[in-house]
């Protein structure tokens, strides 16, 4: 269940319709990006990736755009279901030096999907 | 079949004791993670181990110990439990990242939810 207190970004949407999750990212050196799904009780899992050379890459109902000269990331679903609720995360590595393994993760937003 | 697994799922124990939670990946990874993940869900990296060597140590207290005894596992210890310890700990593993490779993604366990009382 939820913590008593959780201040998370909230996005409701209706099932059927498209949603859009925002991300800002503060590392202009990051060159890979990652969205992830977590669901209530369990783990992050990974939904999309994009590489800086690149400004959109799509999956399966799944669109992630990059903006670099802003350093935002979006997301997007296409006909949202109600499987889709759960908390978005989106993560950012520079790929360099000792760091090259290490990933931020953004703060998560939440998607309620109402059937 | 489990990619990433950790035991215990929940762990519920008393101040100033001391604890482990185990984790162990079937992926053949060569990195594997310790995140800390707080009441506001936010995702923040503890420690990070190549090939069983300490890659990341991210200004966690000393009483937090990983012990890597082969690459497939990635254990914590946790000295003198604090009330702020209580969170949800995950272990992650990745492979190392490669340039333009598609594995670069990491892959978590289930978590295990520590409080401390």
């Amino acid at each position: 269940g939820e913590s008593v207190g959780l201040h998370l970004p909230t996005l409701s949407v209706q099932e059927g319709d498209n949603s859009i999750i925002n991300c800002a990212y503060s590392n202009s050196a990051s060159d890979y990006f990652i969205w992830y799904k977590q669901e209530s009780g369990k783990g992050p899992q990974f939904i999309i990736d994009i590489r800086s050379n690149m400004d959109k890459r799509q999956g399966q109902r799944v669109t992630v755009l990059l903006n670099k000269t802003v350093k935002h990331l979006s997301l997007q679903i296409a006909a949202t279901q109600p499987g889709d609720s759960a908390v978005y995360f989106c993560a950012e590595n520079n790929g360099s030096g000792y760091n090259f393994n290490k990933f931020y993760f953004g703060s998560g937003t939440k998607l309620n999907v109402k059937p | 079949d489990t990619a990433v697994s950790q035991t215990p799922k929940y762990l519920v124990t008393q101040m100033g004791n001391d604890k482990s939670i185990k984790c162990e990946q079937n992926l053949g990874h060569d990195t594997m993670y310790w995140y800390k993940q707080d009441s506001k869900k936010f995702l923040k990296i503890m420690f990070s181990y190549n090939n069983k060597e300490l890659i990341i140590n991210e200004t966690v207290p000393n009483r937090f110990s990983p012990k890597s005894p082969d690459k497939a596992h990635l254990n914590l210890h946790i000295n003198s439990l604090e009330l702020g310890d209580s969170a949800v700990y995950f272990c992650a593993s990745s492979q190392d990242r490669l340039a333009g490779g598609p594995e670069d993604t990491q892959y978590f366990g289930p978590g295990t939810r520590l409080t401390v009382l």
